[in-house]
């Protein structure tokens, strides 16, 4: 248990549906991340919120849209993604920007 | 182009012996360094760090060693374990200007312990 808590672990959708992923932090942190990973490649950078504000959208389509209500909750919502997309997104946390960062398990995504 | 290069997509080693993952990165201003671990269908934990004021760092059976000059670290498992098995991340940051840049991954070295 890392403190950081993504769901749901496993999502299929075509491309039409909407659906978004959740991660919640339980460590007191001021930063989150989202992450892709795609097979054989390094962890992407997505996008970077610190004290609820976004400070690095690393030139992502907007068919992936963010939302940090708070510190402690963060959103990635989808929507018209193509099979290309089809990834492992990861949460994270840290305390501060650039510091030690803390993992969720992931949500696993098969775009159809 | 990427900044932090793990150039061996997988290494197998017998168990009890030493496991060597290296990394090697282009951006002098990287000054703070960490490994990660990651099971399959986990995400990755935090393993060992080293700041570019050190040059090496213990912790029980992981030991990170800091080359700045050839711009490469490399982490040592002694000794290996069949659980150590999993892919392995090298992760930088640098500093800008009293700000620290968000971690640059590599592509993950996939370690094999046999038994």
């Amino acid at each position: 248990e890392t403190g950081v808590t993504q769901t749901p672990r496993h999502l299929v959708m075509g491309m039409t549906n909407k659906k978004s992923l959740k991660c919640e932090q339980h460590l007191g942190h001021n930063a989150m991340y989202w992450y892709k990973q795609s097979a054989k490649k390094p962890l992407e950078l997505m996008f970077v919120y610190s004290l609820e504000e976004r400070v690095e959208n690393n030139s992502v389509p907007s068919r992936f849209s963010p939302e940090c209500p708070n510190s402690s909750h963060l959103f990635l919502h989808l929507h018209t993604l193509q099979p290309e997309d089809s990834a492992l997104y990861l949460c994270a946390s840290s305390q501060g920007l650039g510091e030690k960062l803390f993992f969720g398990s992931g949500t696993q995504l098969s775009v159809l | 182009d990427q900044q932090v290069k793990q150039n061996s997509p997988s290494l197998s080693v017998q168990e009890g012996r030493i496991s060597i993952l290296n990394c090697d990165y282009t951006n002098s201003m990287f000054d703070y360094f960490l490994w990660y671990k990651k099971y399959p269908a986990e995400g990755p934990t935090f393993l060992i760090s080293i700041s570019s004021i050190k040059d090496k760092n213990e912790d029980g059976r992981f030991t990170v060693f800091l080359n700045k000059s050839a711009k490469h670290l490399s982490l040592h498992i002694v000794p290996s374990q069949p659980g150590d098995s999993a892919v392995y991340f090298c992760a930088a940051s640098a500093n800008y200007g009293g700000s620290q840049g968000n971690l640059i991954f590599g592509k993950g070295t996939k370690l094999s312990v046999k038994p």
